[in-house]
C-alpha cells in the first residue's frame, strides 16, 4: 500500500516570492510521482511527473520538483510565484506496474497575495 | 481532442434518494476511474473500469456502484444517499494501452453532489 503526506494544508506567500510545497510518500514498491493542480471549480490538471531518469523535473509554467529516493520526498518549488498560481496542489503516487490507481495527498492550498 | 466531460456539473438530492453521474472519456481512452473529493478525506479512489470490466475498487460501501459501456462512457450510481456523500465526484480517463503506472490520467471538471 502507498501513502502520501503533504505537510502543509495551506501556504500563504506574496507575489514574486519563492515557494516550496512539501510532499513525502511511503510505499513498499517503486512508484511514479505526480503533482496535480486544481483551480477553483475545476478538475485536476497534471502539473509534472517523475517516471525515471533525471530526478529534477520541470513544468512549462516554471514549477519544478525533485525526486529524492532516500528521503522519499517529491517537493514542488517555484522561484517566483504569480497571483494566478493560487490553487490547490496535490501530490500523488502510483506503482510502476499493474493497474493500481493514484494515491493522493490531502492537498496544499497555495495562496498568493499582492 | 475534447477533454473528459462529466454530467451533470451540479446536483442536489435528499437523503435516501439515489443518483447517477455520467462520464465521457477522451476519445480513444478505454480506462475510466472515479474519485470522491471531500474537504475532510481528500481524494479517494472509488473504482476503475477498463473495457466494460471493473479492474480496481476502492474501499467504499456497496451503495456505490459503476459501470462502463462499450463506447467507454461510464456511469456511477449511489443509492440510499447519506449526508456524508456530499462531495465532488471526479472522473479520469487514461489510454491504458499497456499496464503500468506511467499511464497519465486526465481528469474531468467533476460533478458537485449536495445531499440535503
Amino acid at each position: 500500500a502507498q501513502s502520501v503526506t503533504q505537510l502543509d494544508s495551506q501556504v500563504p506567500v506574496f507575489e514574486e516570492a519563492p515557494v516550496e510545497l512539501r510532499c513525502n510518500y511511503s510505499s513498499s514498491v517503486s512508484v511514479y510521482l505526480f503533482w496535480y493542480v486544481q483551480y477553483p471549480n475545476q478538475g485536476l490538471q497534471l502539473l509534472l511527473k517523475y517516471l525515471s531518469g533525471s530526478t529534477l523535473v520541470e513544468s512549462i509554467n516554471g514549477f519544478e520538483a525533485e525526486f529524492n529516493k532516500s528521503q522519499t520526498s517529491f517537493h514542488l518549488r517555484k522561484p517566483s510565484v504569480h497571483i494566478s498560481d493560487t490553487a490547490e496542489y496535490f501530490c500523488a503516487v502510483r506503482p510502476l506496474s499493474g493497474y493500481s490507481t493514484l494515491t493522493f495527498g490531502k492537498g496544499t492550498m497555495l495562496l498568493v497575495s499582492p | 481532442k475534447a477533454g473528459v466531460t462529466q454530467t451533470p456539473r451540479y446536483l442536489i438530492k435528499t437523503r435516501g434518494q439515489q443518483v447517477t453521474l455520467s462520464c465521457s472519456p477522451i476519445s480513444g481512452h478505454r480506462s475510466v476511474s472515479w474519485y470522491q473529493q471531500t474537504p475532510g478525506q481528500g481524494l479517494q479512489f472509488l473504482f476503475e473500469y477498463f473495457s466494460e470490466t471493473q479492474r480496481n475498487k476502492g474501499n467504499f460501501p456497496g451503495r456505490f456502484s459503476g459501470r462502463q459501456f462499450s463506447n467507454s462512457r461510464s456511469e456511477m450510481n449511489v443509492s440510499t444517499l447519506e449526508l456524508g456523500d456530499s462531495a465532488l465526484y471526479l472522473c479520469a480517463s487514461s489510454p491504458s494501452k499497456t499496464s503500468g503506472g506511467h499511464n497519465e490520467q486526465f481528469f474531468g471538471p467533476g460533478t458537485r453532489l449536495t445531499v440535503l
